[in-house]
Parts: C-alpha cells; structure tokens; sequence
C-alpha cells in the first residue's frame, strides 16, 4: 500500500525559512512524478511545484517561484520542498501528492498534509 | 495559466438527488481533467480521471464527462457520505491548476 507521510511544517516568522520532507513508501518511488500542493486555511487547493522521478526537471507556480525549491534523495524514498522567504500568504497546509510517470497525470496518492504558519 | 471555473460554489442537495458539478478550462485541454472529493479534515481523495474514467474503490454513482472546455462531476443518488467539496484538476500544461471548488451540503 502507498503511503506518503509528511513532516517539517511548523510556526516561522516572514522571511524565515523551513523545509518539508514526504517520506515515501509501497512504490517504486523514482518512477513517479511527485508534486506539492497546498491549501490555504478555508481555501481550495493550489499546486506548488513538481518534480520527475528521477529530479532532473522541476516546476513552480509563479507565487513560489525563486523563493521554493524541490528535491527528492530517490535513495531515501523522500521528497523534500525548501522554503525561503517566507509569507503570511504561504500559510496553509502542505501535501505531497503521487503522479504518474509524467507530468499530464492525475495525484492518485496523497499524504495528510502538514500545516505551515507564517507568522510574527 | 490554465484557468478551471467551477460552478457552483455551493449546492445543498437532499438524498437520493442527482448532483452536477461543472468544470470550464479557461482553453482546450483535451480530456487532462480529474475530480477529487475532500471531506472535511481530510486529504483530497481521486474520484475521476481523465474526465471519464473510474477509479477502483469510488462508488459508482460518481462519472465524469466532457473534453476540450467543458467538463461534468455527476453524483447520482447522493448519499450522506457524499458532503464534502469537490475539485477538478487540469494536467495539460504547467503550471498545474485547480478549479476553486465545489462545496456540497446534505440538506
């Protein structure tokens, strides 16, 4: 059974940073596509950023940009997402999500998600 | 950016009813979409992909149609399990986008 089981999130002040791991299992985890995607409290979802299996290409959406940054350690089964810069507008809860073996795919898989506060 | 219109934003709908959800891309995406439930404090769970297709596990009273703009969530014979808020999700282009959701009451 997949399982995809978040950790890092936690209160930090604007500007600080922090970063996110997905640790996961029941896949062959370097053939997958793996995304970030967050929901703002009361919100709806919002795509963060993806990586290919192997993590040679990654994406952003434009809000994140320059400021996050993805990886996976395939060795380790983790995906990770580091956090720069932080905003009050990037408070919300983080998810990691399963692709397929390309972008054009759909999250089959999800984790619980971990909640990010921005706040002084 | 491939904008998703969902409409409505909310629908409150007795038992048994018959619920349509609708997705419109912002421009043609073939059949890229897939819809999701997220029941309250829970993860997004996948309920459609590629616009029609079944996923193993999801009740059969949950299709999906269209393709290019238009997009259609049909819930036949709602069920009290089925309160939550639905999303649909483009993945023909980046960056990847969601529709701003459907909230479903039972009434």
């Amino acid at each position: 059974e997949v399982q995809l089981v978040e950790s890092g999130g936690g209160l930090v002040q604007p500007g600080g940073s922090l970063r996110l791991s997905c640790a996961a299992s029941g896949l062959t985890f370097n053939n997958y596509v793996m995304s970030w995607v967050r929901q703002a409290p009361g919100k709806g979802l919002e795509w963060v950023s993806g990586i290919s299996g192997s993590g040679d290409s990654t994406y952003y959406a434009d809000s994140v940009k320059g400021r996050f940054t993805i990886y996976r350690d395939n060795s380790k089964n983790t995906l990770y997402l580091q956090m720069n810069s932080l905003r009050a507008e990037d408070t919300a809860v983080y998810y990691c999500a399963k692709g397929g073996y390309s972008y054009a795919s759909y999250f089959d898989y999800w984790g619980q998600g971990t909640l990010v506060t921005v706040s002084s | 950016e491939i904008v998703l219109t969902q409409s409505p934003d909310f629908q409150s709908v007795t038992p048994k009813e018959k619920v349509t959800i609708t997705c419109r891309a912002s421009q043609s995406i073939g059949t890229s979409l897939h819809w999701y439930q997220q029941k309250p404090d829970q993860s997004p769970n996948l309920l459609i992909k590629y616009a029609s297709q079944s996923i193993s596990g999801v009740p059969s009273r949950f299709s999906g149609s269209g393709s290019g703009t238009d997009f259609t969530l049909t819930i036949n014979s709602l069920e009290a399990e089925d309160a939550a808020a639905y999303y649909c999700h483009q993945s023909n282009s980046f960056p990847l986008t969601f529709g701003g959701g459907t909230k479903v009451e039972i009434k």
